[in-house]
């Protein structure tokens, strides 16, 4: 059983475009939701961090998480290219232990 | 702004030589973490380590591998004999206070060949 699937792309939009980016995970003790950034040759960059279920916004980022669902979101508003870059969802039940899902490439046009 | 810091950048090993890789870790985090990362594959947990002790390991975690915080500052992984398939990116990440339940900050990792 896969605990986190993403949707791998490539995924490719405009420069100024809405991007949504997605995770579904499968089990339903996941609390602590991240999203990260990595660009080619690093490590994975904190973006947002949520617990449990609701919206949080910090400037053109807003995360979603829709545990109902088992379903979070990360929204990006005017995207730029130097947003390109893949986008790992990571989660867990506690903060011994993150899932990621496989990463989001997405690639902004100029 | 505080990093978690890796050494070395690339490593090139014989197969079943043993290797440690070092992490320096935020200087007030109390929980670190080793994760890997496969060529075109997700990242993945290794193992988490505080007080001394290791919290959580994975089923990726065997007697080949060990972690060790040997001062203050680093926090080591070693693979005793490694395998082709340890070939990979394997990060470093530090949290601050558990009951804050912050979250992790990763390092910019160590590309581990084996030959």
């Amino acid at each position: 059983q896969k605990e986190v699937e993403q949707d791998p792309g490539p995924l490719s939009v405009p420069e100024g475009a809405i991007v949504s980016l997605n995770c579904t995970y499968s089990n339903s003790a996941f609390q602590y939701f991240m999203w990260y950034r990595q660009y080619s040759r690093k490590g994975p960059e904190l973006l947002m961090y949520t617990y449990s279920s609701g919206n949080k916004e910090d400037g053109r980022f807003t995360a979603q998480v829709d545990k109902s669902s088992k379903y979070i979101s990360l929204f990006i508003r005017d995207s730029q290219p130097s947003d390109s870059a893949t986008y790992l969802c990571a989660m867990g039940y506690n903060f011994n232990k993150f899932y990621f899902g496989s990463g989001t490439k997405l690639n902004v046009k100029p | 702004e505080p990093e978690v810091t890796q050494t070395p950048s690339h490593q090139v090993t014989q197969m079943g030589q043993e290797v440690i890789l070092r992490c320096v870790p935020i200087s007030n985090h109390l929980y670190f973490y080793w994760y890997r990362q496969i060529l075109g594959q997700k990242v993945e947990f290794l193992v988490s380590f505080y007080n001394n002790e290791i919290s959580e390991k994975s089923e990726i975690f065997d007697d080949q591998f060990s972690v060790e915080r040997p001062d203050g500052s680093n926090f080591t992984l070693k693979i005793r004999s490694t395998k082709l398939e340890d070939s990979a990116m394997y990060f470093c990440a530090s949290s601050d206070y558990y009951g804050r339940n912050q979250p992790q900050h990763f390092g910019d990792g160590t590309r581990l060949s084996i030959l």
